[in-house]
């Protein structure tokens, strides 16, 4: 199988406090690990995409100071929303890409998604 | 760029069948289909590559149309337990990420 795990499900914090979600892929390694974040009825949007044992690419418009990527093996990645604002409250997923062998490029790799984490803000 | 998804909605009785159609304005790489519940996570369905295939999961299948630069999704005979927002996701090479459609809300009534 391939499972995701996101730590905590939900979390209630105050504004100006910082707080951290983990992803741990469980049954396999994920040199690649990928945040988004979902607003309600809305799509999936990328905010960055967390490498293993380098710095995270953040998309544009996304501020890396303000959210902070950390993915130190290769079974775990964590996001820290610091100083967070009430507009920083929604629904945050990671996924996993599984590792391929070899040096060509993943022809046919699977992302899974953890079963997010929802931020609320107050 | 963002792929289209269509339709935005569908609902059906149980047994009929549906078609959800993602398309992008790029050259695509693959197709990876999800089904997401309210509140929960996208759950991964199938990946796409082009060659034209075709994939098939339990009565839920797919093709890949790389010309067309289109993906359509098949649901057969629809259960209640297909209910949900279907996404596509799509690529343009195989180290890129992906990009998500808007998704498609899925209710399948009794």
């Amino acid at each position: 199988g391939a499972v995701v795990s996101q730590h905590p499900s939900r979390v209630i914090c105050k504004s100006g406090t910082s707080v951290k979600i983990e992803c741990r892929s469980l049954d396999f390694q994920a040199t690649t690990m990928f945040w988004y974040r979902q607003f309600p009825k809305q799509s999936l949007m990328l905010m960055a995409t967390s490498n293993e044992g380098s710095k995270a690419t953040y998309e544009q418009g996304v501020e890396k100071d303000k959210f902070l990527i950390n993915h130190a093996s290769l079974t775990l990645s964590t996001l820290t929303v610091t100083s967070a604002h009430p507009e920083d409250s929604s629904f945050y997923i990671c996924s996993a890409r599984k590792k391929s062998s070899g040096g060509v490029p993943p022809t046919n790799y699977e992302q899974y998604f953890g079963p997010g984490t929802r931020l609320t803000v107050t | 760029q963002q792929p289209v998804q269509s339709p935005q909605a569908v609902i059906l009785r149980e047994g009929e069948d549906a078609v959800i159609n993602c398309s992008s304005s790029k050259a695509l790489y693959s197709v990876h289909w999800y089904r997401q519940k309210h509140g929960e996570a996208p759950v991964f369905l199938m990946i796409l590559l082009k060659g034209g295939e075709q994939k098939g999961h339990e009565k839920i299948s797919a093709s890949f149309n790389e010309k067309k630069q289109q993906s359509s999704l098949y649901l057969t005979a629809s259960q209640l337990s297909y209910s949900g927002t279907y996404f596509c996701g799509t690529a343009n090479s195989g180290y890129s990420t992906l990009t998500f459609g808007k998704g498609t809300m899925l209710l399948v009534s009794p």
